[in-house]
């Protein structure tokens, strides 16, 4: 099983729409959540932080289910400038900040 | 706002040489990162560093690889002997301090192109 797995995608939507994505983890130790993302040919971003209680950022929701070991994004009124690469990035127990990256999942936003 | 600055932006070099890619991490970081991404590919931890020594290191990370803080600036990845599977993204990253939801700040990346 991947480490962190999410659905490459890649999402077509209209501006305005609402999308999730969705990424699943294999390390139930992990302690931190992120997601971050990535412009072609760029360097990742963080794009938010994920709590155990969820939180919000503007249009961004993220939330955790530990249990799961799911966590998931949603885009609210999505615009043209959020077509990117979606980046699901866990960092697992015992490490100095080491990030763990999923594949990501691409994100097309059209007029 | 602080950034972390990588040089070269593009590095091409022939099989077989040696090439050192340098980073100049945020100014108050103590915790400076290597990352890779092979075009199409995920991004890939390599190697963590704090008060001048390795913190941990991924397969990838092997004894082609060696990383150093020279002097109280920069932060530079060296690798040996590269092979034509060596080309990829290096991004080099830092933050503040361990622990929860710390933000690792990216530099734009060095791309690798081993011919």
């Amino acid at each position: 099983r991947k480490e962190v797995e999410q659905d490459p995608g890649p999402f077509n939507v209209p501006e305005g729409a609402t999308v999730a994505f969705n990424c699943t983890y294999s390390n139930s130790a992990s302690q931190s959540f992120f997601w971050y993302r990535q412009d072609c040919r760029k360097e990742p971003k963080l794009l938010m932080s994920v709590y155990s209680s969820g939180n919000e950022d503007g249009r961004f929701t993220a939330q955790l289910n530990r249990a799961s070991q799911y966590i998931s994004l949603l885009i609210r009124d999505s615009k043209l400038s959020d077509s990117a690469t979606y980046l699901c990035v866990v960092n697992p127990t015992g490490g100095y900040n080491k990030l763990i990256f999923g594949a990501g999942t691409r994100l097309a936003v059209h007029p | 706002e602080p950034e972390v600055t990588q040089t070269p932006s593009h590095q091409v070099t022939q099989m077989g040489q040696e090439v050192i890619l340098r980073c100049v991490p945020i100014s108050n970081h103590l915790y400076f990162y290597w990352y890779r991404q092979i075009l199409g590919q995920k991004v890939e931890f390599l190697v963590s560093f704090y008060n001048n020594e390795i913190s941990e290191k991924s397969e990838i990370f092997d004894d082609q690889f060696s990383v150093e803080r020279p002097d109280g600036s920069n932060f530079t990845l060296k690798i040996r002997s590269t092979k034509l599977e060596d080309s990829a993204m290096y991004f080099c990253a830092s933050s503040g301090s361990p622990g929860r939801n710390t933000e690792a700040f990216f530099g734009q990346g060095t791309r690798l192109t081993v011919v």
